[in-house]
Order: structure tokens, then sequence, then C-alpha cells
């Protein structure tokens, strides 16, 4: 079974530039997360799909930040402009609909802001 | 305030000994507590997964506990081997709707020869 999968692996821009990642989930998966890991902290929760339709961006910086889930299957994360504090590995994953399912992790991508 | 709360922060065993990781947690009503693995530079992979009625579930030399009544989880690692260095990661799953998950922020644990 294929993981998921993200890219870039690595991206360094320039404050002020706008950068967007890619996500493909495991086959099947209904759910889809986009978190942020802060080096040194656990992960934050940016925003969550079921299916295309979104259930959970109360910690999207909505002003910068946007995601979208067309057709249910793939996703894009887009930071507009980037800061500095906006320096993390973003790691995407998807899961089967259900309480006591998998969240299964891409590799994320590594974003530095300089 | 974090609602997992994880200790240590981080620590240093020497290869072949034993450690145990803590979570405490906040998250009420819980469906399940899942402990992470998570080497450098990959995405965290789940170890060990337990209900509100499950004491203890082992993968390999991982064993983890819960405490459903004080709100509290154990990792332990037996043996420990090189590979064993990464952080673990505590995330408990709540019972909305979605089943948000909440993270811990994680126990670096550094294996030396």
């Amino acid at each position: 079974e294929a993981g998921v999968a993200q890219s870039p692996r690595y991206k360094i821009i320039e404050k002020r530039q706008s950068v967007a990642f890619w996500c493909n989930p495991i086959s099947g998966h209904a759910t889809l997360y986009w978190y942020q890991q802060i080096l040194g902290q656990g992960p934050k929760l940016l925003i969550q799909f079921q299916n295309n339709g979104v259930v959970d961006d109360s910690q999207l910086p909505k002003d910068r930040f946007s995601a979208e889930r067309l057709k249910g299957v793939d996703s894009t994360l887009k930071i507009q402009p980037a800061k500095l504090e906006d320096s993390a590995v973003y790691l995407c994953a998807s899961s089967q609909t259900g309480v006591n399912t998998e969240a299964f992790f891409g590799q994320g991508t590594r974003l530095t802001v300089v | 305030k974090n609602q997992v709360e994880q200790s240590p922060q981080s620590l240093i065993i020497l290869e072949g000994k034993n450690c145990t990781l803590q979570c405490n947690y906040t998250v009420s009503p819980f469906s399940n507590l899942r402990w992470y693995k998570q080497d450098t530079g990959r995405g965290p992979v789940s170890l060990t997964i337990m209900t509100f009625s499950e004491n203890t579930k082992s993968n390999g030399r991982y064993t983890a506990t819960l405490d459903a009544d004080t709100k509290q989880s154990s990792l332990h690692i037996t043996a420990s081997q090189l590979s064993d260095s990464a952080s673990y990661i505590c995330v408990v799953r709540g019972t909305d709707s979605w089943g948000k998950l909440q993270f811990g922020a994680g126990t670096q644990v550094v294996v030396t020869p």
C-alpha cells in the first residue's frame, strides 16, 4: 500500500514570497489533515478535511494560509506571503473515517523562510 | 494550555537499558490514545493504540500503559537499541464529531552506544 506522498521535501524562500505544498493521501482515505510542526514541538493541526469539505480550520492563519482539496483526493496548502515564523515542517496525514482509525503521515515538507 | 503533556522533554540512555516516557492528558471524553515514533526527517508512525477499556498494549519492545482514571499513559522501551533514537509523541483523540487529534510535544530519546 502506497503511503502519503508529499512534495517538495524541502523549500527555501524569502519572506513575503509565496509557497505551495502538495499532498496525495492514501487511496480511499476520506480524512486529510495538514499539520505544522515547529522544531522541538508536536504537530499543530492547521486544517482537517472530510472528503472535499473542511471540518476544522480553527488554527489556520487565514490571512496568509489557504488550503483546498478539490475532488476530495489531493490537497494543496499555500502560504502567501510567508513570514519568518512560518519556518517549520508541514506534515500531511490521512485516515479512513472513524475515531479508532490510524492517521498515516507523509514525510513532510521542511520550509525555511529567510 | 496543551491538553496533552509529556515528560521528560528529552532523555539519553545507554544501549540495552530500559526507559519509560510519561503522558498526562486532560482531553475528556476521549476515544483513544496512541503513541507515535518520529524519526528525524520523517513523519510520525503509530506504535500502539489504546481505547478507554485497555490498560496495556505491547508492540515488540514497546509497551504502553493507560490509566483512564488518572488520565495518564506511559511508554516503556525495553532493551533499547540505537534505532530507538527518535521523538515519541503521545496523541489523544477526543470523541467530538470528527475525532480531533491532540498532540503532545514529544519526548526526544537518544540511545548511545
